[in-house]
């Protein structure tokens, strides 16, 4: 099973700030890697697909990059309502495992 | 617009079966894959497994031996079913669309083992 790990668990930022999230796999997934945002009491909604493909309707301050084992999410410029639980998930080898996640908070 | 709507019961016995049913709305069943997911309270994702018209469907190996996934195109409807459950099966259960990248989730139906 692949093992993800994302860093930091826990990040609290001031609005505007550069906010880099990375997630690490345990062996190589290429890009089959894939971001999620949730806010509290709400489902998942998908970020990044493989690792640095934009979704319609998610702003661009939102960007992903990495192959490999070493991916990153950054958010550019955040903005209060990016206070939200960031998961990373791997898609390239069953069973599919997410990251346990990077909560980010707003200073 | 596509919705998915889950449904079921909230609270099940230990060692009872757990089975939730997801409705999509707004568009066609069949072209896509579909997937469960679930997240105990208060901790992180887990991938349960997923579904497909023309495969047979895939599953965590950590339930494999207790879990069931199908689809009913005729009522645009897929199901999980969860069997012999515990306490540790609690949990907000998600049905989304897709396989890899899952573009479209419901709601979440949270399902609590308990006597």
């Amino acid at each position: 099973e692949i093992v993800l790990t994302q860093s930091p668990d826990f990040q609290s930022v001031t609005p505007k700030e550069k906010v880099t999230i990375t997630c690490r796999a345990s062996q190589s997934i290429g890009s089959i890697l894939h971001w999620y945002q949730q806010k509290p009491d709400q489902s998942p909604k998908l970020l990044i697909k493989f690792a640095s493909q934009s979704i319609s309707g998610v702003p661009s301050r939102f960007s992903g990059s990495g192959s490999g084992t070493d991916f990153t999410l950054t958010i550019n410029g955040l903005e209060a309502e990016d206070a939200a639980a960031y998961y990373c998930h791997q898609t390239s080898t069953l069973p599919f495992t997410f990251g346990p996640g990077t909560k980010v908070d707003i200073k | 617009q596509v919705q998915l709507q889950g449904s079921g019961p909230t609270l099940v016995k230990p060692s009872e079966t757990l089975s939730l049913t997801c409705t999509v709305s707004g568009d066609s069943i069949r072209p896509y894959y579909w997937s469960w997911i679930r997240q105990p309270p208060g901790k992180g994702l887990e991938w349960i497994g997923y579904v497909f018209t023309s495969e047979s469907p895939t599953y965590n190996p950590s339930l494999k031996t207790r879990v069931t996934i199908s689809m009913d195109t005729s009522k645009s409807q897929f199901s999980l079913k969860l069997t012999s459950v515990t306490a540790a099966d609690t949990a907000v259960y998600y049905c989304a669309r897709g396989h890899r990248d899952m573009d479209l989730w419901g709601k979440g139906t949270t399902v609590t083992v308990s006597s």
